[in-house]
């Protein structure tokens, strides 16, 4: 199974208000990964765990978090949605790899 | 930074034809080049990757990659409309463990 599930698919926020997004994967795969993905753009990383340690993209350093409490699971956290947040997030993950498996995406819209 | 580039932007073809997409990188380091395909409301899914110069073939779909012109191409043989599709060229530096994408190509195959 190659699956990578994320939650949920489609999400509207409040500007100001805060975001939860959750990826899993049950292929025991040690590297887990988040894009943001704008229309007619590339898909940019925003920070990646390898295993346990969290790497996060210089340029959106303070506008995300995340968590990983076991391999299976990470979450994408936004405190505070701005009008730019509106994008697809995809999730992927990795066997320490270029192969990473992604799943369908979580599509946020802020207003 | 490293940068990738593809063409066209978009690409209609008939069923039967060949598809040719191109990507251009800037880092000649580059550890591996990625073509990864994405339909409508799914994620990307990796199609076929090349590291050595020179081409590799898997069914419809070969990729040629020269190094010293920092420029890698996809060919689809006897394209159909299940192929229509984005087509994401990503390279990936081992060094840092990041894939970096392109904005990609819109392949439209008409029946």
């Amino acid at each position: 199974d190659t699956t990578v599930k994320q939650n949920p698919r489609y999400k509207l926020a409040r500007v100001g208000k805060p975001v939860n997004l959750i990826c899993s994967q049950t292929m025991n795969h040690d590297t887990m990964y988040w894009y943001q993905k704008k229309p007619n753009q590339a898909p940019k990383l925003l920070l990646f765990y390898y295993d346990k340690i969290l790497n996060r993209e210089a340029d959106t350093f303070e506008k995300f978090q995340s968590s990983r409490p076991n391999n299976s699971f990470c979450s994408l956290y936004i405190g505070s949605a701005g009008l730019e947040y509106s994008a697809m997030y995809l999730c992927a993950s990795s066997r320490g790899g270029a192969e990473q498996f992604f799943g369908p995406g979580t599509r946020l819209t802020v207003l | 930074q490293e940068k990738v580039q593809q063409s066209p932007e978009s690409l209609i073809v008939p069923e039967g034809a060949m598809s040719s997409l191109n990507c251009t990188f800037s880092n000649s380091a580059s550890q591996s080049i990625w073509w990864y395909q994405q339909h409508p409301g799914k994620g990307p899914e990796a199609l076929i990757s090349i590291f050595s110069n020179g081409n590799k073939k898997e069914g419809r779909l070969t990729v040629y990659l020269n190094r010293a012109s920092l420029h890698v191409s996809l060919h689809i043989r006897d394209s159909q409309p299940s192929d229509s599709a984005v087509y994401l060229c990503a390279f990936y530096n081992t060094n840092t463990g990041k894939l970096t994408f392109g904005d990609g190509t819109v392949l439209t195959v008409k029946p």
